[in-house]
């Protein structure tokens, strides 16, 4: 069974620009999460979504967004970026819309804005 | 609201010692999952072990168990039989309804020869 993958694993763009990352969970879940960790402020919480409807978003503003398709993958996509949106961006996938025992997070998607 | 505290920012271990990565939470929702995840440097959240807000027993995976204290709202991770490959960050998490984590800051575990 695949595990979650997240593509590509390490970006580098330059700021004002905008990028796509995207997240391919376990086959059969259908919840993906997202989170951004870097050093100064760990791990936070962007945005969920099940069965394609974003349930929970986290506290970043509206450059930041995402979607999920019919198969479940997820995309997150942030415009205009800036210096301080460097960072590892991790997918994390569920079965269940709640009550999970098991949540899998995918390699990370570094980013890097110069 | 949540909270997950990890107040070990770092621990050394002696190879094949055991050794306990503290947590505490904070929260008023009746039902919650406690989870614990291991970061080596490659990046990747590696799951380790889940706790029940509900569940009687303390949770074990091979050498990992959790020692879950709901009154004390403690959820300390204990790594038995330490060994070199166990060197990471280790994550204590919450989830919330909805599958939103609340992680701690994690401890930085280093394994000694």
């Amino acid at each position: 069974k695949a595990g979650v993958t997240q593509t590509p694993r390490y970006l580098i763009k330059t700021r004002g620009q905008q990028v796509t990352l995207s997240c391919s969970p376990i086959s059969g879940h259908r919840s993906v999460s997202w989170y951004q960790q870097t050093p100064g402020q760990g791990l936070q919480f962007l945005f969920e979504y099940f069965s394609e409807t974003q349930r929970n978003k986290g506290n970043f503003p509206g450059r930041f967004s995402g979607r999920q398709f019919s198969n479940s993958r997820s995309e997150m996509n942030v415009s205009t970026l800036e210096l301080g949106d460097s960072a590892l961006y991790l997918c994390a996938s569920s079965s269940r819309p709640a009550e999970n025992t098991e949540a899998f997070f995918g390699q990370g998607t570094r980013l890097t804005v110069v | 609201a949540q909270k997950i505290t990890q107040t070990q920012p770092g621990m050394f271990v002696q190879e094949k010692e055991a050794v306990t990565l503290d947590c505490t939470y904070d929260t008023s929702d009746p039902s919650y999952g406690l989870f614990w995840y291991k970061q080596p440097s490659s990046g990747e959240m590696i799951f380790l072990i889940y706790q029940g807000s509900y569940d009687q027993q303390n949770a074990t995976e091979g050498r990992y168990s959790l020692n879950f204290q709901k009154a004390r709202k403690s959820a300390n991770l204990v790594i038995s039989a330490s060994q070199l490959g166990d060197s990471a960050m280790y994550f204590c998490a919450m989830m919330k309804p909805g599958n939103q984590f609340y992680f701690g800051t994690g401890t930085s575990l280093t394994v000694i020869p």
